[in-house]
């Protein structure tokens, strides 16, 4: 079966640290690997979008990875700030549906 | 550009009543999604389609049916509603050539 892990399920930390979420998933055969940000009560928006042949991809203070031989992804964030709070979601496409992984709820403290 | 927009934003159902929630996307993608959300839990895939007059169950498709009769609309019915079937609800649509997701701001239902 195919399943989407997230470590930890929540964070908290001071604002200005670096931070690392994890997303592990038991199937290799993957399409692509998409970090979402989920804010209380809304929808869900897209940060970051790697495709099975790349390893990383970059915005802002976002860096995400990606391993596929070793079933994990890494999203960082750096600098956090109090409007980072929220969310993260991963999810990974196996032809075309996204499994998700339960989310990692992050709150920043000013 | 309005996106993926989702109507209603809350409904609160009894037992056994059936209901429409829609979806609509106005960037012209084939793929359209339907997903349900518990709390403390990730998303799950209800039907999905990948171009208009072609649906597809995913992994939660019971007590549910959809349509996509045009691009921009992918309608779900809730027949007999239950009281499992409380949760949030997500569409979202999906871009073919980078493959991100779209979401609307949900639907949140409660079955009573």
């Amino acid at each position: 079966k195919q399943e989407v892990t997230q470590i930890p399920a929540a964070l908290s930390v001071p604002e200005g640290e670096n931070l690392v979420l994890n997303c592990s998933f038991t199937d290799s055969a993957i399409y692509n690997l998409q970090w979402f940000r989920q804010d209380p009560g809304k929808g869900l928006t897209s940060l970051l979008l790697i495709q099975s042949s790349q390893r990383e991809q970059t915005s802002g203070r976002l860096n995400a990875s990606l391993d596929k031989s070793s079933g994990r992804s890494t999203l960082y964030i750096a600098a956090s700030q109090p409007g980072d709070s929220a969310t993260y979601l991963c999810a990974v496409e196996y032809g075309n549906k996204l499994v998700f992984g339960a989310g990692t709820i992050l709150r920043v403290k000013s | 550009n309005a996106g993926v927009t989702q109507t209603p934003k809350f409904r609160i159902l009894k037992i056994g009543q059936s209901m429409t929630l829609q979806c609509t996307q106005d960037m012209n993608h084939n793929y359209m999604y339907w997903y349900r959300q518990d709390p403390g839990m990730g998303l799950k895939l209800i039907y999905y389609s990948v171009g208009a007059g072609i649906t597809d169950k995913g992994e939660v498709p019971n007590g549910y049916n959809v349509s996509r009769s045009t691009t921009e609309d992918f309608p779900l019915r809730l027949e007999l509603a239950a009281p499992s079937q409380t949760s949030v609800y997500f569409c979202a649509s999906r871009d073919r050539t980078t493959y991100e997701q779209y979401f609307g701001p949900g639907t949140r239902l409660t079955v009573t």
